[in-house]
């Protein structure tokens, strides 16, 4: 089993839609859970972060977490064309020593006009 | 400010060429991340920098991979012997103190295609 497992997709939806982006995952030492959104031929940006279960707005997203069911989610609400691109979940944990980051491989988006 | 570059932004080479792929990271980052990329898939951890030694190299795929720092400032991931596998886009991410809640920042990354 994968550390973190994320639909690939396509996923295509018409402007205006509400899309939900979801990951799983298995390592009940992360703490620490992030959205990244990357454009076509450029590098991943930080869209959204979050520590705790529950939700976390900004704007037109939503970030949710359930640590119980290891599970996060991102809302995006009247998606617009420009929210095309590939959001990849991400999660760390504190580790003295080491890499402690983990990446989703990503969700391709399409929001069509 | 200026963000993470990389250079070249895009290497044709042919196989059994030695590549070598730079990084210039945000100004006063101690944290450098190196990752893979290929078509489709999702990012592949290569090696983290924490300053110029490196506490986790367990991503390097094998030994024609390595990588090193100067100080806190660029890095060069060196291929030798390229592959096709080894096609893909290589990013690089920088953060400022290698923290689990720290931000990585990433530059537009290298494509490589070894033809």
């Amino acid at each position: 089993q994968k550390e973190v497992e994320q639909d690939p997709g396509p996923l295509s939806v018409p402007e205006g839609a509400i899309v939900s982006l979801n990951c799983t995952y298995s390592n009940s030492a992360f703490q620490y859970f992030m959205w990244y959104r990357q454009y076509s031929r450029k590098g991943p940006e930080l869209l959204m972060y979050t520590y705790s279960s529950g939700n976390k707005e900004d704007g037109r997203f939503t970030a949710q977490v359930d640590k119980s069911s290891k599970y996060i989610s991102l809302f995006i609400r009247d998606s617009q064309p420009s929210d095309s691109a590939t959001y990849l979940c991400a999660m760390s944990y504190w580790r003295l020593y080491g890499q402690n980051f983990v990446f989703g491989p990503g969700t391709r988006l399409s929001v069509l006009p | 400010g200026a963000g993470v570059s990389q250079s070249p932004s895009n290497k044709v080479t042919e196989k059994g060429k030695d590549v070598e792929l730079r990084c210039d990271p945000i100004s006063g980052h101690t944290a450098l991340y190196w990752y893979r990329q290929r078509l489709g898939q999702g990012l592949e951890f290569l090696i983290y920098f924490q300053g110029n030694s490196a506490p986790d190299k367990s991503g390097l795929p094998s030994d024609r991979f390595s990588a090193e720092r100067t100080g806190e400032s660029v890095s060069t991931l060196t291929i030798q012997r390229t592959q096709q596998e080894d096609s893909a886009v290589y990013l690089c991410a920088s953060s400022l103190e290698g923290l689990y809640t720290d931000t990585q920042y990433f530059g537009p990354g290298t494509r490589l295609t070894v033809l």
